[in-house]
C-alpha cells in the first residue's frame, strides 16, 4: 500500500512568490491533516479535511494560506504571497478514523525555504 | 505556556543503556496520548499510544501520569538504530479535538 505522498520535496521561492503544495493520502483515508514544522519549533496543525469538508483550519496562520481537497482525494496548500516566516517543513498526514486513535499517516514532508 | 513540553536534549547515550523521557502536558482535558518517533529528515511515526495503566512494548515502556500530567518513554538496552527525535502527543478535546505535539527529545546512542 502507498503511503502519504507530498510533492515538492523542496521548494526554495523568493517572498512575495507563490508556492503550491501537493499531498496524496493513503487511498481510503478520508481524514486528512496539514501540520507546519518551524525550525527549532514543535510540529503544529493547520488544518483538517474530512473528505473534501474542512473539518477544522483554526491552525491556519492568516489568509495568504488556502487548502482545497477537491473532490475528497488529494489535498493542495498554496501559500500567496508567501513571507520569509513561511519557511519550514509542511507535512500531510491522512487516517482512515479521526484524531482519537493517535494514528497519523505522516508524508515525508514538503520542505519550503522562502529567501 | 507550551501545550505539551518536552526537554530537547539531546541525550547522549552508550549502546545497551537505559533512557527515560518525560514529557508533560498543560490542558487537563487531555483524554489520549502517545508517542512518535521521527528519524532526521524523515515524517513521525507512531511508536506506541500510552495508557493510564501503563504499556510496554518489547524495549519500551509508557506511562502516564494524568494527576501529574506527567508521560513518560523508557527505553531499555539502547540500540544505534534508537537514534531519533522522540515526540510526546496529546490529543485534547473540549474545543480543540486535534493531535497536538511536543517540540521533541533528540536521542543519540553511539557504540
Amino acid at each position: 500500500e502507498a503511503g502519504v505522498t507530498q510533492f515538492p520535496s523542496h521548494s526554495v521561492i523568493e517572498k512575495g512568490q507563490t508556492v503550491t503544495l501537493r499531498c496524496d493520502p493513503i487511498s481510503g483515508h478520508d481524514n486528512l491533516y496539514w501540520y507546519r514544522r518551524v525550525m527549532g519549533k514543535e510540529i503544529k496543525f493547520l488544518l483538517h479535511f474530512v473528505k473534501e469538508s474542512k473539518q477544522d483550519e483554526s491552525g491556519m496562520p492568516n489568509n495568504r494560506f488556502l487548502a482545497e481537497r477537491t473532490g475528497g482525494t488529494y489535498s493542495t496548500l498554496k501559500v500567496q504571497p508567501a513571507e520569509l516566516e513561511d519557511s519550514g517543513v509542511y507535512f500531510c498526514a491522512s487516517s482512515r478514523q479521526g484524531f482519537n486513535t493517535g494514528e497519523l499517516f505522516f508524508g515525508e514532508g514538503s520542505r519550503l525555504t522562502v529567501l | 505556556r507550551k501545550e505539551v513540553e518536552q526537554d530537547p536534549g539531546p541525550f547522549n547515550v552508550p549502546e545497551g543503556a537505559t533512557v527515560a523521557f518525560n514529557c508533560t502536558y498543560s490542558n487537563s482535558a487531555s483524554q489520549s496520548f502517545f508517542w512518535y518517533r521521527q528519524d532526521c529528515r524523515k515524517e513521525p511515526k507512531l511508536l506506541m499510544s500510552v495508557y493510564s495503566s501503563g504499556n510496554e512494548d518489547g524495549r519500551f515502556t509508557a506511562q502516564l501520569n494524568r494527576a501529574s500530567q506527567y508521560i513518560s518513554l523508557l527505553i531499555r538496552d539502547s540500540k544505534l538504530s534508537d537514534s531519533a527525535t522522540y515526540l510526546c502527543v496529546v490529543f485534547s478535546s473540549g474545543g480543540y479535538n486535534k493531535l497536538i505535539f511536543g517540540a521533541g527529545t533528540r536521542l543519540a546512542v553511539h557504540p
